[in-house]
């Protein structure tokens, strides 16, 4: 069975700073990942996803993630934190169906980022 | 694009009530999901259905929770009766059917109180 781990319960970077969010995914095949980000109050918001091709990818909001087999990564990056990037990040993993059917998204128990001024 | 809707916003019952939640999807997404969210855990999956019929109800407690979706647009998730543990937010999404990998679309969710 797929799963997600987000080893990190809370990070918290000072605005302007670098910022690295991992996750590290168990799936037998090649996975399809997401990031998501929630705001207090809200619904999940799609920042990126990887199907295939380049290992690095861009998502809105000046997030990147690279995908990385060999140690089952997909850590989020971003190189300057704005401070209204404070929010929970949940890393998802998906797959296909032999029925061809849309698939299940498994989350992670997220990372709680907290950006000081 | 009108997002997903979901209703109410906020529910506080007793426990041994019934509830109900409501959710209206995107329109033409043939994909539509329920999550559990547990404070402080990631959503997951109760039930996901694909137009009107069941995908995946694998994780979905059928002794107390039931959820429907006729004609393959909206859906309804019941908890009859809840239980203290059941105090969590309910997250409805939808995805298109041609994007199965399940670019999901979330609602702002149900957030649920038991007491």
């Amino acid at each position: 069975a797929q799963s997600v781990t987000q080893p990190d319960i809370h990070i918290t970077v000072s605005e302007g700073a670098s910022l690295e969010l991992r996750c590290n995914y168990s799936y037998g095949a090649t996975p399809y990942l997401f990031w998501y980000v929630q705001s207090p109050g809200q619904g999940l918001q799609l920042l990126l996803k990887y199907f295939s091709g380049d290992t690095l990818v861009q998502g809105i909001k000046g997030f990147e993630a690279e995908f990385k087999r060999s140690q089952s990564s997909f850590n989020l990056r971003k190189p300057s934190v704005h401070w209204s990037d404070a929010a929970e990040y949940f890393c998802a993993v998906a797959t296909k169906k032999n029925t061809g059917t849309a698939s299940k998204l498994t989350f992670g128990t997220g990372t709680r980022l907290q950006v000081t001024l | 694009e009108a997002g997903v809707a979901q209703s109410p916003r906020y529910k506080i019952i007793e426990k041994r009530q019934s509830v109900a939640f409501w959710c209206n999807p995107i329109s033409g997404h043939a994909t539509l999901y329920w999550y559990q969210q547990i404070l402080g855990q990631g959503p997951k999956l109760l039930i996901q259905f694909q137009n009107n019929g069941v995908v995946d109800d694998s994780q979905l407690p059928k002794d107390r929770f039931s959820a429907e979706r006729l004609k393959g647009v909206d859906s309804t998730l019941k908890i009859q009766p809840a239980k203290l543990e059941d105090s969590a937010v309910y997250l409805c999404a939808s995805s298109l059917l041609q994007t199965w990998i399940g670019e999901a679309f979330f609602g702002q969710g149900t957030r649920l109180t038991v007491v």
